[in-house]
């Protein structure tokens, strides 16, 4: 177990509807990483938070938001829902913002569009 | 923009046999690192290269970092059916360390 938490685990949504997911990072870690992971397809990063400022993006359009909150933990939100954005969604948390600091990832939420 | 390749998409061998992936940049890395994904799992952290012609073992497992910090390999010794998952090598490009690129990944099944 890597100590990072998400919730929920498991949603349904419909077209145009929005979702918030949760991400606990590990105790000691002030770095959130998010990505997208659709089925047979590798992790695509989303965005990085550092001491609750956004701190890299990639190429998601900016319906997709998040959070980092004074205790670390994280949010994404999800605008405008379609049916692309069915994914399982991963956080990742990591001591640091450097490229050799490890990433820890958590069990992921899948979210399903209908 | 950067990408990630990753060859065989799919590796089917009998418990006992070795086991090879490999992952390919389109540009320089600052580093690699490979995770393990099992069935319905997430991602999970193996190893990090950094240094150009870097080698590292873990028991069965033989990582390598290209010369020129473009390519790696992974090298399972004589799988097990614990091996099975899918292998991702992902790379920060040189001069962005906030975007970690992932290849496709290789899914390894193994026949007892």
């Amino acid at each position: 177990e890597t100590g990072v938490t998400q919730s929920p685990t498991h949603l349904i949504k419909t077209r145009g509807q929005q979702v918030t997911l949760r991400c606990s990072s590990q105790s000691g870690h002030n770095t959130v990483s998010w990505y997208q992971q659709a089925l047979g397809q590798g992790p695509q990063f989303i965005f990085q938070y550092y001491r609750e400022e956004e701190n890299g993006r990639g190429n998601f359009p900016p319906r997709f938001s998040g959070l980092q909150f004074p205790n670390y933990s994280s949010e994404l939100n999800v605008n405008a829902l379609e049916l692309d954005d069915s994914a399982l969604y991963l956080c990742a948390s990591s001591p640091g913002q450097g490229a050799s600091d490890t990433q820890y990832f958590g069990p992921g939420t899948r979210l399903t569009v209908l | 923009g950067q990408q990630v390749m990753q060859i065989p998409q799919y590796q089917h061998v009998q418990e006992g046999e070795d086991f090879t992936t490999y992952c390919n940049s389109s540009t320089t890395l600052s580093n690699i690192q490979w995770y393990k994904q099992r069935p319905g799992g997430h991602p999970v952290f193996l190893i990090q290269l950094v240094k150009s012609g870097e080698v590292k073992k873990q028991k069965r497992l033989t990582f390598q970092f290209g010369e020129a910090k473009k390519n790696s390999s992974l090298h399972i010794t004589a799988t097990q059916t614990t091996d099975v998952g899918t292998y991702f090598c992902a790379g920060y490009e040189k001069g962005n360390n906030r975007k970690l690129i992932w290849g496709l990944g290789t899914s390894l099944a193994v026949n007892p």
